[in-house]
């Protein structure tokens, strides 16, 4: 059975603290991982796409890489206005469906 | 740019009534269009996706149905509210035939009393 698996459930940063959030997957045949934001009681904001392992995207201070068996979405020098949740989405083989398996997401705080 | 739409904004319904929650896109054609619901505590649930008029899949049995009755509309609808049915509904669409990314809607909070 396809899974995603977020950690931590939460995490505080200093304003400029640097850190990663990670999200392991178990799927049978990785079409696609996917990264989101989500701010409260809006709908998630798409971040990055990643399809193979060994691949990276940045976008400003998050970092996103994965590997066979997880990814990681790096933040460096947060901001106060990088608090949010994070989601880690992956989609599996076959994709016709274009079905997301989606993780617990990880709520991230930064103060300043 | 494709922009996507939903409504209303936040609902509040007793048990036992009925529910029509609407989603619209612009910008694009014969995208693939999906229903999920995120719980409280829980992560997003797909509920129903759609790669063309009048074509559903449910992912989930539940007391929910889709219909889509436009290239660009895509319709959650039930006849009866169940306690169990609040949430936080959020649309999505893809592009046919391109990248498998999803964008998603603004969502709809959802109460039943």
């Amino acid at each position: 059975e396809d899974q995603v698996t977020q950690s931590p459930e939460a995490l505080r940063l200093q304003e400029g603290e640097s850190s990663s959030l990670n999200c392991s997957y178990t799927v049978s045949g990785l079409r696609g991982l996917f990264w989101y934001r989500q701010d409260p009681g809006k709908g998630p904001e798409f971040l990055f796409t990643l399809y193979s392992a060994g691949e990276e995207k940045e976008k400003e201070r998050l970092k996103a890489t994965l590997t066979k068996k997880e990814s990681f979405l790096h933040i460096t020098a947060p901001k106060p206005e990088d608090s949010a949740t994070y989601l880690c989405a992956v989609q599996g083989e076959p994709g016709n469906t274009g079905k997301l398996i989606f993780g617990q997401g990880t709520t991230l705080q930064v103060k300043p | 740019s494709q922009t996507i739409h939903q409504w209303p904004a936040t609902l509040v319904q007793p048990v036992g009534s009925p529910l029509s929650l609407e989603c619209t896109v612009e910008g694009t054609s014969n995208p693939n269009l999906y229903w999920y619901r995120q719980a409280a505590g829980r992560g997003l649930q797909l509920l129903f996706y759609s790669v063309g008029i009048g074509q559903i899949s449910s992912e989930v049995p539940q007391n929910l149905s889709a219909s889509r009755p436009q290239d660009r509309q895509f319709i959650l609808s039930s006849k009866k509210l169940l306690l169990s049915d609040s949430g936080f509904y959020l649309c999505a669409w893809s592009p046919r035939g391109g990248t498998d990314t999803q964008y998603f809607g603004p969502g709809t909070r959802l109460t039943v009393l």
